[in-house]
Parts: structure tokens; C-alpha cells; sequence
């Protein structure tokens, strides 16, 4: 079982909807949570970042951490075509600064 | 942030030769990574680049296969040795500028090994 795991997608909404993203993770020694927009043939962006629980919010982004769930979210809201791209979540300890990731879910957003 | 380039931006090689891989910062950073990126897969740590010192492998990567300098803040190299097919992925430089917890990616290199 892989420490992070992610639904590969895709994920196809209409332009202007929510896009709702999640990750389960099964080490509880992880404290920072990431996510990264991978555009096709390019480096992962780093979207969001956050520590322990709550939620956090960024112009159309939404991030929420449940640490008694193991389970963390993204929200893009007013969905556009340029969003269009694959979404990893990343975690790491409190001590170090290795990363895990999810496998990433492809979404496409449909004009 | 941090502007991170890569050189090059991606290569076709031969099997059993080697590739040098570059990663330029524009600022000094605290910690350089290198991560490998098969296709289709997600990112995996092949190790953490040291200022000054050997590089920090993670389990399943070796020095002879993976050598990686980082003489100074603001530079390091990757080179992926003696080629196969397998090692075909996209290889990426990350950073976590100094006073900084985030960590930042380059824009990676894809290698393709025939």
C-alpha cells in the first residue's frame, strides 16, 4: 500500500464548475501538505501549502487538511480551460524535507 | 520563490553512455533535491544534493549510478550513468530557498535513453 494515494482521473468538469481533489495518506508523522499544478512537459508549481490541520484559502483555491482523517482536499472554484492539467499532493514530517507524493489526478475543465 | 533552470531541457541518448544534468538557481538556497518523474508516474526523491559534501541517497538510488555535485548555494549537477532504457523519465531539480519551508521545482529535463 502506497503512503499517499491519489485517484489518477480524469477528472472532466464544465468550465465554471467546482473541482473538488483529494489525498489519503497513512503516516500520521506527516505535518506539511502541499499541492502542485503539473502542466504537460513542464515542472511541478507549487499551488498551496499548508501545516497540520484547518483550512486555507487563495483566490479560487481551497486547501483543507484533516489530520484525524488522514485526508486532504483542494477546491478550485469558477473552474477555467487553463486549469485544465494534473494535481499532486505532497506531504512531508515536521523534521527533514523529503516529500511524498500522491500519484496526481488529471483534470480537465471543458469550455 | 526561486528561478530554477535546467540544462538541458531534454536529451536523447544511447545506452551505456552518461548525462550530465544541470540545475541553476537565482538566489541561494538552503537545500537543492533531484527527483525522478517516470512516464506516467508520480515524482519519486532520488536524493538531497549537499553543499560541500556527498549527496544523501534515498533507498534504490547509488552514487555510481546517480553521481550529484553541489559545489556551491546555487548550483548542482545529476548525472544518470551508464544508460538504460529504464532510466528514460524526466529528472527534476527542487529547491527551498533560504528562510523558507516551501520547496520549489525546475521546469526538469526529459531524457529519453534508446
Amino acid at each position: 500500500q502506497k503512503e499517499v494515494e491519489q485517484d489518477p482521473g480524469p477528472l472532466s468538469v464544465p468550465e465554471g464548475a467546482i473541482v473538488s481533489l483529494n489525498c489519503t495518506y497513512s503516516n500520521s508523522a506527516f505535518q506539511y501538505f502541499m499541492w502542485y499544478r503539473q502542466y504537460s512537459r513542464k515542472g511541478p508549481e507549487l499551488l498551496m501549502y499548508t501545516y497540520s490541520s484547518g483550512n486555507k484559502e487563495d483566490g479560487r483555491f481551497t486547501a483543507q487538511v484533516d489530520k484525524s482523517s488522514k485526508y486532504i482536499s483542494l477546491f478550485i472554484r469558477d473552474s477555467q480551460p487553463s486549469d485544465s492539467a494534473t494535481y499532486l499532493c505532497a506531504m512531508r514530517q515536521a523534521a527533514g524535507n523529503k516529500l511524498t507524493f500522491g500519484g496526481g489526478t488529471r483534470v480537465l475543465v471543458k469550455p | 520563490s526561486a528561478v530554477i533552470s535546467q540544462k538541458p531541457s531534454r536529451d536523447i541518448c544511447q545506452r551505456g553512455t552518461s548525462l550530465t544534468i544541470q540545475c541553476q538557481v537565482d538566489s541561494q538556497v538552503t537545500m537543492m533535491f533531484w527527483y525522478r518523474q517516470q512516464p506516467g508516474q508520480s515524482l519519486t526523491l532520488i536524493a538531497t544534493a549537499n553543499q560541500g559534501s556527498e549527496a544523501t541517497y534515498e533507498s534504490g538510488f547509488v552514487i555510481d549510478k546517480f553521481p550529484i555535485s553541489r559545489p556551491n548555494l546555487t548550483f548542482s549537477t545529476l548525472t544518470v550513468s551508464n544508460m538504460s532504457p529504464e532510466d528514460s523519465s524526466i529528472y527534476l531539480c527542487s529547491v527551498v530557498p533560504s528562510g523558507m519551508n516551501e520547496q520549489y521545482f525546475g521546469p526538469g529535463t526529459r531524457l529519453t535513453v534508446t
